[in-house]
């Protein structure tokens, strides 16, 4: 079946603009997470989705941040006024999600790359 | 807050060699822990998990972790390495409780020479 997609694989933009990071989750999958990865470093936690909500959202950085997952499927991830600092990997993930007793294996896309000049 | 420690940032082997990868966490109580792998130019793949049970785990691929408790360490073995197991390995964590996000280690470049 299909996995994780992200769009797009790359995205080059100017310090100040605004950017949108598309994440397509696995079908059925009601967990979604946004990871961060700069170079030479592991993927660190931006924000996490049960359905429609934010379940936690303690990883953004600041206010320019912003991700929403309206119809619990789909989610974008939003970065207002970019810095250079923004430049990194986007990763997304998606698990299924059977209760809080439950850890449920979480399936990475390929990432969007985000350059800031 | 935890953190996952990998000491060894880039390990080169010979084909056929024997593999350890380090991994320690920094957590006073029950984690699950996991390893990824992201092969080049690929995305990051789940290699095992533990989450309780048998502290041996073994996972795809001919590899396998032992859970430590007392180390707090979550080693990353395999008896012979080929040339496609160059990648890089990430051992990760997410204590047991209410959270769900993965906390990783820095990442072992692994470059296995044929």
């Amino acid at each position: 079946g299909a996995g994780v997609s992200q769009t797009p694989s790359n995205k080059v933009t100017e310090k100040g603009k605004y950017v949108e990071l598309r994440c397509d989750p696995i079908s059925g999958h009601t967990a979604l997470y946004w990871y961060r990865q700069s170079l030479g470093q592991g993927p660190e936690f931006l924000i996490y989705f049960q359905g429609t909500g934010a379940a936690d959202d303690s990883g953004l950085p600041n206010d320019r941040f912003f991700a929403v997952r309206p119809e619990g499927s789909v989610s974008t991830l939003k970065i207002q006024r970019t810095e250079r600092g923004d430049s990194a990997v986007y990763l997304c993930a998606s698990s299924l999600s059977r209760g809080l007793r439950n850890v449920d294996t979480q399936y990475f896309g390929p990432g969007t790359r985000l350059t800031v000049l | 807050a935890q953190s996952v420690s990998q000491h060894n940032h880039h390990v080169i082997l010979s084909e056929a060699a024997s593999l350890e990868l380090g991994c320690n966490y920094s957590y006073g109580g029950t984690v699950n822990l996991f390893w990824y792998v992201q092969y080049p130019g690929q995305h990051l793949q789940l290699l095992l998990k533990y989450f309780s049970g048998d502290p041996l785990v073994k996972g795809i691929k001919g590899f396998e972790a032992e859970f430590i408790k007392s180390k707090f360490s979550f080693n990353l073995r395999k008896p012979s390495v080929q040339w496609s197991d160059t990648a890089e390995y990430f051992c990760a964590v997410i204590p047991s409780g209410s959270a769900r996000q993965l906390t990783f280690g820095s990442g072992t470049q692994l470059t296995v020479l044929p």
